[in-house]
């Protein structure tokens, strides 16, 4: 089945640097990968889509100049998190979409625990 | 606008009774749907989905779940449930139309042994 490897599952990051998470779908193209944030308790809050080979689509309300997110090939994209604040602090949580849908629609990474310090 | 809604929050049940937790969908073309669960300190499991045909849905671990297009629903079920179901259980829905994957406010599910 369709897997989508994300790394790294924990880090830990000094306040004002930057962090970069992958997101890799190992054995389908992924046209449309997805960033999600998860606070605790909370449900999962889309940030951004992003399509291969083209600037990434932001939700109302978060910031593109914080998250840089790339989207440089089929089965890569990348999620940074730029001058990182305790705030930052949180769960991101990838997806890949490739087709047909049914087979490889939405299938999500086991996401990576940021916290800055 | 694309949204999807779970009404109840935190359901509380003992163990062997029956489950149903609503979702409630709202879109515009064609819609995909899908119910995932997410056990304590663990990432998201997919338990079932809807993309087209028999709108009966069964799923993982005796779920199943409900694609009624008039009432916009996709309601999960399960007929008795055990203290291992305890977890947050997150229904979503993928516009064909945007491609994106919109997630409900989630239900907390506490099954007393």
């Amino acid at each position: 089945g369709a897997v989508v490897s994300q790394h790294p599952s924990r880090v830990i990051c000094k306040s004002g640097t930057s962090v970069k998470i992958e997101c890799r779908s190992l054995d389908f193209q992924a046209t449309t990968m997805f960033w999600y944030r998860q606070f605790p308790k909370q449900s999962l809050m889309l940030m951004a889509t992003s399509n291969e080979g083209s600037k990434a689509t932001y939700e109302q309300g978060v910031e593109k100049d914080k998250f840089l997110i790339n989207h440089a090939s089929l089965t890569l994209s990348t999620l940074t998190v730029t001058s990182a604040h305790p705030e930052d602090s949180s769960f991101y949580i990838c997806s890949a979409r490739g087709q047909p849908e049914a087979n490889y629609g939405y299938t999500f990474g086991s996401g990576t625990r940021l916290t800055v310090v | 606008a694309q949204s999807v809604s779970q009404h109840n929050h935190h359901v509380i049940l003992s163990e062997a009774a029956s489950l149903e937790l609503g979702c409630n969908y709202s879109y515009g073309g064609t819609v995909n749907l899908f119910w995932y669960v997410q056990y304590p300190g663990q990432h998201l499991q997919l338990l079932l989905k809807y993309f087209s045909g028999d709108p009966l849905v069964k799923g993982i671990k005796g779920f199943e779940a409900e694609f009624i297009k008039s009432k916009f629903s996709f309601n999960l079920r399960k007929p008795s449930v055990q203290w291992s179901d305890t977890a947050e259980y997150f229904c979503a829905g993928g516009s064909s139309n945007t491609g994106k994957l919109i997630f409900g406010q989630g239900t907390t599910l506490q099954v007393k042994p």
